[in-house]
């Protein structure tokens, strides 16, 4: 069964840090994805990676980075947290030719204080 | 870009009767359509998901329908039980696309 793990399920940070979320798949995906999940938004596409070190922008990657040092791990940064960042973060991964999420992460409910 | 409205927001129904939820989309390029089911506090999973090389496709109590002509898709649960109780979020893309457009969700209530 494929395992996609966030790091934290509950952050709490300040505005202005820089903060990490870390997401590991354990099923050897070329993609994955990060998401933020708002109430009446649905999901929206931060950021793709369909290999090691490839990223492509989504829909909303404005205050966001990513990095995908190893195929098994991405991580999504927020340079410089802002309170409109406070939101539920997903992570997805799916297998090589298939470019859309098959399976999620638990989320990280992140609050910017 | 692709658009995506889903509709009702929310969906009360007894169990045992059927729920269906509907989606428009925008994009006529668009040819996957899944479908992804959340409860409460868990991650949200795909349950089922169709091409736009058929109109119907069923697994079990849930199916979806598509018309491409109209752009619309709908969810369709027959003889709800109370596990169907969730968020359920629609989506849509062409398949070589990454940039998946989720509908906002349906929260459907199963009342016992």
């Amino acid at each position: 069964d494929v395992k996609v793990t966030q790091s934290s399920r509950y952050l709490v940070k300040r505005t202005g840090e820089k903060v990490f979320l870390e997401c590991v798949q354990d099923m050897d995906h070329e993609n994955m994805f990060w998401y933020r999940q708002d109430p009446g938004l649905g999901l929206r596409l931060i950021y793709f990676s369909y290999d090691v070190k490839m990223k492509e922008k989504g829909d909303i990657p404005e205050g966001y980075s990513v990095s995908r040092e190893k195929k098994e791990r991405f991580s999504l940064i927020l340079e410089s947290a802002s309170t409109n960042q406070t939101s539920m973060y997903l992570c997805a991964s799916s297998w090589d030719s298939r470019y859309q999420p098959q399976h999620f992460g638990d989320g990280t409910r992140l609050s910017i204080l | 870009g692709e658009n995506v409205e889903q509709h009702p927001s929310t969906l009360s129904v007894q169990e045992g009767d059927s729920a269906v939820i509907k989606c428009t989309y925008s994009d006529s390029a668009s040819n996957y359509f899944p479908w992804y089911k959340q409860e409460l506090g868990k991650r949200p999973q795909l349950i089922i998901d169709i091409r736009s090389n058929v109109g119907e496709k069923k697994d079990q109590r849930i199916a979806v329908t598509l018309n491409k002509t109209a752009k619309h898709f709908s969810l369709h649960i027959t003889e709800t039980q109370p596990e169907d109780s969730a968020v359920y979020f629609c989506a849509a893309n062409p398949l070589n696309d990454y940039k998946l457009s989720f509908g906002a969700g349906t929260t459907v209530t199963v009342r016992a």
